[in-house]
């Protein structure tokens, strides 16, 4: 049965570094094909992915965030980290980690989300 | 980068009506398509993938269909467990990009 679950501060200041660790089972991090998610969602809005990192440390990052953002895994510890540089107040919503299947055995599939943490807020103010 | 459309914002049905969603994108994503399922306070749940096939354990008045730039969501006959917020994802580029939601709520 895979699980993801989502753990970091709940208050951060603005300039700060976010730090946010999603802690897995069900799956290896390092098996052939595996990714794991960064998504998040501020209050009453939409859905935006932020990163992605794959089974050998491919790193994918959303282009309109790709310059505060670094995914890193543990494979030992079960564990994808998400760090986000200079927060600020719009930085502000629930994140969320996920798990992207993989149907068709590729290396490096892209597909929805079918495994999710139940999420974290993260509020940003001062 | 892809946008992603979704139209209605907001949709008012009764229980057993049918219900039908879209999400344009502005570019070509061939089937690249997932449609999610989100209750408030819940993280979103995956319905549909590669735009019309239903993922494991999602109940069959469930649907989606289009390729190219324009699909739906179709829900065949609203039940009480439906009342959501639907939203596509396209996942043909490493944007990932979401639609903005459309909220189905109670008439």
């Amino acid at each position: 049965q895979i699980t993801l679950k989502e753990s970091g501060p709940m208050l951060v200041k603005p300039t700060q570094t976010l730090t946010l660790t999603c802690t897995v089972s069900g799956f290896s991090l390092s098996s052939t094909g595996v990714s794991v998610g960064w998504i998040r969602q501020p209050p009453g809005k939409a859905l935006e992915w932020l990163a992605l990192i794959y089974w050998d440390d491919d790193e994918r990052y959303n282009p309109s965030l790709k310059n505060r953002l670094i995914i890193t895994k543990d494979t030992s510890k079960n564990q994808v980290v998400l760090t986000m540089t200079n927060v600020d107040p719009v930085d502000t919503a629930t994140y969320f980690c996920a798990h992207q299947p993989n149907r068709f055995n590729w290396n490096r599939p892209l597909d929805g989300f079918d495994y999710w943490g139940q999420g974290t807020l993260v509020t940003v103010s001062s | 980068d892809i946008q992603m459309t979704q139209s209605p914002s907001t949709v008012s049905a009764s229980l057993g009506d049918r219900v039908t969603i879209t999400c344009r994108a502005s570019q070509s994503i061939s089937s690249w398509l997932a449609w999610y399922q989100q209750k408030p306070g819940k993280a979103p749940k995956l319905l549909i993938y590669w735009a019309s096939h239903l993922e494991s354990g999602v109940p069959s008045r469930f649907s989606g269909s289009g390729s190219g730039t324009e699909f739906t969501l179709t829900i065949r006959s609203l039940q009480p467990d439906d009342f959501a917020t639907y939203y596509c994802q396209e996942y043909k580029t490493f944007s990932l990009t979401f639609g903005q939601g459309t909220k189905v709520e109670i008439k």
